[in-house]
């Protein structure tokens, strides 16, 4: 069964930076493209970026690019996002998710628990 | 910008049939955009139902069905149970790594 661990998330002032994890097992890792996903207190889910099984192609949102960094440890089955110049709008529960094929990023499936990250002052 | 639309609540009976809907402020849904579809309780992570239009995931009972409708993509829900009681996404693939969910749909079943 695979499985997705989301940590790191916590309450930092706007302006500060945050690593997010998830740890992934229950599959070969390599294998398949990740995504991370967030949703802010009350609303719907944004799809925030995603990198293929080799991490060698990285995708984000608009709203996210240029701040935001994606990457993957495929030694260590783990997924990395690289928070910078947080904002308050920044603020939700970040979730992982897997892709289908290396390089194929939809559907997601599955995801993992989340994390909530706040910016605050 | 690439919205996507879905209707903000809808309800059903239980034991009814509801249809939810995705559909792109400007051009018709396609199987291109290989629409797939999740399902999230409160305080849940989300589930995946359905994805490539309508291939049900592992797991996932037959009474949750998608399709194309005219120029949206649609989930069904044949014989809406008490627990079916979620927000429902929708979402599409725009190629270039561009993924769009819809804003979602809030089904209540009374």
């Amino acid at each position: 069964e695979v499985q997705l661990l989301e940590s790191g998330g916590v309450l930092v002032q706007p302006g500060e930076s945050l690593r997010l994890s998830c740890a992934a097992s229950g599959l070969t890792f390599s294998s398949y493209a990740m995504n991370w996903v967030r949703q802010a207190p009350g609303k719907g889910l944004e799809w925030v970026s995603a990198i293929s099984g080799s991490g060698g192609t990285t995708y984000y949102a608009d709203s996210v690019k240029g701040r935001f960094t994606i990457s993957r440890d495929n030694s260590k089955n783990t997924l990395y996002l690289q928070m910078n110049s947080l904002r308050a709008e920044d603020t939700a529960v970040y979730y992982c998710a897997k892709g289908p094929r290396p390089t194929t990023i939809t559907p997601l499936d599955p995801w993992g628990q989340g994390t909530l990250v706040t910016v605050s002052s | 910008q690439t919205v996507v639309t879905q209707e903000p609540s809808f309800s059903v009976s239980p034991g009814g049939t509801v249809t939810l809907t995705c559909g792109l402020n400007s051009g018709s849904v396609s199987t291109s955009y290989y629409p797939s579809w999740y399902q999230q309780t409160p305080g849940q992570a989300p589930r995946t139902l359905i994805y490539s239009t309508n291939t049900r995931s592992s797991g996932v009972p037959d009474r949750f069905s998608g399709s194309i409708l005219g120029n949206k993509a649609a989930l069904t829900i044949t014989g809406a149970q008490a627990d079916d009681e979620s927000d429902y996404y929708c979402v599409l693939y725009m190629g270039s790594g561009n993924v769009v969910f819809g804003g979602g749909t809030k089904l209540t079943v009374l």
